[in-house]
């Protein structure tokens, strides 16, 4: 069946620094894959998405690209800041459903 | 404004009692969805919905009954069945079951001592 895999967290990073947060896929088909922030005591709120092999999602300085040759969906912000501080979470939608990844606590530190 | 409600924000409940969380959204979507979130895991799906009077079990069913009367509303039982029932759900729905994406509500903190 479909699923994802996170890098494991958490993870903490001072202000500015650059930001990656690893996501791969197993799917049939061709998913569309997604990214989730969680802050804390919330619902999920929608980041980005791609749709198809080589879009590029992008969101508050958040960039996804969906590289079907690594099946990958990996998260990067250029300069972070506090207020990134939340959970991520990488998802894929296939048939019917949608499945996510375990979350990732990011932390950032001023 | 347009969007999913889920209440109560925090429920407590004895244990052996079945307890209803609702939820319900007006964003005209086919689509519903529960999933449950344990500290520090992802989300399982325990239930969804594609239309109206249909509903198909996720991955965690058991122990967990819902309805689906009317497109806006897709309320959740969490009943005595359940072994840990203690955990935070949250309730999505998106325009439709194919590839799109889903919106989510502020979840319901379920505590049961």
């Amino acid at each position: 069946g479909n699923s994802v895999t996170q890098m494991e967290g958490p993870v903490t990073l001072s202000e500015e620094a650059f930001l990656t947060i690893n996501c791969t896929y197993t799917a049939t088909g061709y998913p569309s894959l997604f990214w989730y922030v969680q802050y804390p005591g919330e619902g999920l709120q929608l980041l980005l998405k791609a749709t198809k092999a080589d879009d590029k999602g992008s969101n508050k300085g958040f960039e996804a690209t969906y590289r079907k040759e690594t099946t990958s969906f990996h998260l990067e912000k250029g300069s972070v800041q506090v207020s990134d501080s939340a959970v991520y979470f990488c998802a894929l939608r296939g048939a019917q459903k949608l499945v996510f990844g375990q979350g990732t606590r990011l932390t950032i530190n001023p | 404004d347009g969007g999913i409600t889920q209440s109560p924000k925090y429920l407590f409940r004895k244990e052996g009692q079945n307890v209803t969380l609702s939820c319900e959204q007006n964003l005209n979507h086919d689509a519903m969805y529960w999933y449950r979130q344990d500290p520090g895991q992802g989300l399982r799906l325990i239930y969804y919905s594609q239309i109206v009077n249909d509903f198909q079990k996720g991955d965690i069913a058991e122990g967990y009954s819902v309805s689906r009367e009317k497109k806006e509303s897709f309320p959740l039982t969490v009943t005595s069945a359940q072994k840990n029932p203690t955990a935070f759900y949250l309730c999505a729905s998106s325009i439709d079951a194919a590839r799109t994406e889903a919106f989510f509500g502020q979840g319901t903190r379920l505590t049961v001592v």
